[in-house]
């Protein structure tokens, strides 16, 4: 299994510029989330997924849009970029059955560095 | 506390010391405390997963607990090596949405040979 394999690994924009991160999962998860990372800031929730075709707002998602058109993939959109979006971007899947005992696992993609100028 | 908090932000160690770190949590409406691993350049990888009072977590000689009444967990390193310098990051979830996580910002291990 491959686990949670990211695209691009590192990306250029310039600012107003579009693109689309993809996130793909091989572990028939359930959940899948975004997260950014900038430095001296924990990890931050953008969007998130409960399961194919629903999406849900994380703490920061100005500026981004999220599609879960198959269960396997989650696809972070930034349609005009900002040089705000400089950013890692890390995609996480979880399980979606679970019961106390076993609190459900995030498992993480290897990020996308992305540069906006 | 509303925030995830975890002290001491760095540490340097030397190969054999034993360490411990703090994370703080939200004690209201807790669901699960989370401890990942996070080495340079690669991905966070969960350590521990911990949801009930007491619980006490072991994987080689790492270690971790719990205590959701007061809102704080410890994670031990035993004998410190090499290998294990990375941030340490905990993270919380409540049972209003156990799905969503809040993520302190780590502890950044230095083990020196």
């Amino acid at each position: 299994n491959a686990g949670v394999t990211q695209t691009p690994k590192f990306r250029v924009l310039k600012t107003g510029q579009s693109m689309t991160l993809l996130c793909a999962q091989d572990m028939n998860h359930e959940y899948m989330y975004w997260y950014r990372q900038d430095p001296g800031m924990g990890l931050r929730l953008i969007h998130y997924s409960v399961g194919e075709g629903t999406t849900a707002k994380g703490e920061v998602p100005d500026g981004y849009n999220v599609s879960r058109l198959k269960k396997q993939n989650f696809l972070l959109g930034l349609e005009s970029a900002a040089p705000s979006q400089t950013s890692v971007y890390f995609c996480a899947s979880s399980r979606g059955k679970m019961d106390r005992d076993r609190a459900v696992t995030q498992y993480f993609g290897p990020g996308t560095r992305l540069l906006v100028l | 506390i509303l925030n995830v908090e975890q002290s001491p932000q760095s540490l340097h160690v030397q190969e054999g010391d034993s360490t411990n770190f703090t994370c703080s949590f939200p004690s209201s409406n807790f669901y699960a405390l989370h401890w990942y691993r996070w080495e340079t350049a690669k991905s966070p990888e969960a350590l521990f997963v911990m949801t009930l009072n007491g619980d006490e977590k072991k994987k080689g000689r790492i270690s971790a607990t719990l205590n959701t009444k007061e809102g704080y967990s410890y994670l031990y390193i035993k004998g410190s090596q090499p290998e294990d310098s990375a941030t340490y990051l905990c993270a919380s979830s409540n049972a209003g949405n156990n799905r969503k996580l809040i993520w302190g910002l780590g502890t950044s291990l230095a083990v020196n040979p």
